[in-house]
């Protein structure tokens, strides 16, 4: 049974403006959830994480929201450039069960210029 | 420059001849796992290790087998591959089990089984 989900497996979006890739959870014991990067070819690379005490991080063009009572988190990214079109995974982890990771099936972010 | 090794990169072999898939890291890290990906399921945990000599079974560890000799060293075994286990695997390291810090992967195996 799919803890993490991304519903939507595929998304385009023009250069500059703001991408929003989103994730749901549906186990109310995850407490640490993170965002990974996948080019073709290449392992998934840590982009960013949040915290459960938190509802918001940003890194640079990227903030991720969390929203605890809806079970639903999303990564924002602005602007959006060529270079961001990868697959990005959604992961979710308990802390005190070793930050064993759960992941999504993945959004393929596509950029146009 | 902190990395993570698998090897092969891409490996095409036949029902139920015994692979092995290397995984290296020269971070010190304690904790190691492995995942594979298939279309439409994202990435999946096989096995973890906590430590040297200390491995336990992920969420689809059927038909695979694990060894942690040493620190550095994570080979995921094969040992009477089948059909479905062709898949795309990556090898991950962290600094401990109870570390809050994100996994490194490796770039990656596509084995193929014919």
């Amino acid at each position: 049974d799919q803890q993490v989900k991304q519903n939507s497996p595929s998304l385009s979006v023009q250069e500059g403006r703001i991408s929003i890739l989103n994730c749901d959870y549906t186990n109310s014991m995850f407490d640490y959830f993170l965002w990974y990067k996948k080019y073709p070819a290449e392992g998934p690379t840590f982009l960013i994480s949040i915290s459960s005490i938190k509802d918001k991080n940003e890194d640079g063009r990227f903030t991720v929201f969390l929203n605890k009572s809806a079970k639903h988190l999303s990564l924002h990214i602005v602007p959006s450039q060529p270079g961001d079109s990868a697959v990005y995974f959604c992961a979710a982890s308990v802390s005190n069960s070793g930050y064993a990771l759960n992941f999504g099936k993945g959004t393929s972010l596509l950029v146009t210029p | 420059e902190a990395q993570v090794t698998q090897n092969p990169r891409y490996l095409i072999t036949v029902t139920g001849k015994k692979l092995t898939v290397t995984c290296s890291q020269n971070m010190n890290h304690e904790y190691m796992s492995w995942y594979r990906q298939d279309p439409g399921l994202g990435l999946r945990q096989i096995y973890y290790s906590m430590n040297v000599e200390v491995t336990d079974k992920g969420d689809v560890p059927e038909g695979y087998k694990v060894s942690r000799k040493e620190k550095r060293n994570f080979p995921l075994i094969l040992e009477s591959p089948s059909p479905n286990q062709t898949s795309l695997y990556f090898c991950a390291s962290r600094g401990g089990w109870a570390s809050n810090q994100p996994q490194h992967f490796g770039d990656g195996t596509r084995l193929s089984i014919l």
